[in-house]
């Protein structure tokens, strides 16, 4: 399957926990989008990056949550001491630069407990 | 602040129909602007992309348009069938081409 690969497809954490998710891109793709989709809500941009460099980040909130795409391996989402309001489908994409489409995996829900 | 709007928020028609989307910005300094579908609990499939310079763009039955200076995109669906069944959503790209700004989408139902 040459599509964005996200993991894992559900996580389930309590409340204090962190969570890690995890976002690899289509092959020959350098650019990564991070979105979330809160129930009932649209789609909201989070960040964006490209190998190991953070472009954008404007959407992220500014405390617990953190995104990186090393050389090598896949971009990873952090947030730290996981809250209920963080339960919310997180979706990664992809771009081969940032004037293409950009490409998405099938998410990760996540549920706080 | 980019605002995308998407109406109607539901749509039901019956198999055959041809059907109309809309999608309206609130600024017009957009990099590209792209139609979405999203079936349930899975991710987004890419539909049609429309470069700022572009006034439309076809693949099969899927007809978009853009016109920017009114701030308004339409995505054309022609001889609708059951497998169309979806949320459709609309997206432009900020003017630095950094963030895909979404509207909350449009769910399309079409029953046989």
């Amino acid at each position: 399957n040459a599509g964005v690969m996200q993991n894992p497809r559900h996580l389930v954490r309590r409340r204090g926990q962190e969570a890690r998710l995890r976002c690899s891109p289509m092959k020959g793709h350098s650019h990564v989008y991070w979105y979330r989709q809160l129930p009932e809500e649209g789609l909201k941009f989070m960040v964006y990056l490209q190998k190991e460099n953070i472009i954008d980040e404007s959407g992220m909130p500014k405390e617990r949550f953190s995104a990186e795409f090393p050389k090598e391996g896949p971009s990873i989402l952090r947030i730290q001491q996981v809250v209920r309001g963080d339960s919310a489908a997180y979706f990664c994409a992809s771009s081969s630069d940032s004037s293409q489409p950009q490409h998405f995996g099938d998410g990760t829900r996540l549920s706080i407990l | 602040k980019q605002e995308v709007t998407q109406i109607p928020a539901a749509l039901s028609v019956p198999e055959g129909e041809n059907l109309v989307l809309n999608c309206s910005f609130t600024d017009s300094a957009i990099y590209n602007l792209q139609w979405f579908r999203q079936d349930p609990g899975k991710g987004l499939t890419s539909l049609l992309l429309i470069q700022s310079s572009q006034r439309e763009q076809t693949s099969g039955r899927l007809n978009a348009s853009l016109d920017k200076s009114s701030g308004r995109s339409t995505l054309y669906i022609a001889a609708s069938q059951p497998g169309d069944s979806a949320t459709y959503l609309c997206a432009v790209t900020n003017q630095a081409g950094t963030a895909l700004i979404f509207g909350k989408g449009t769910t399309l139902s079409v029953s046989s």
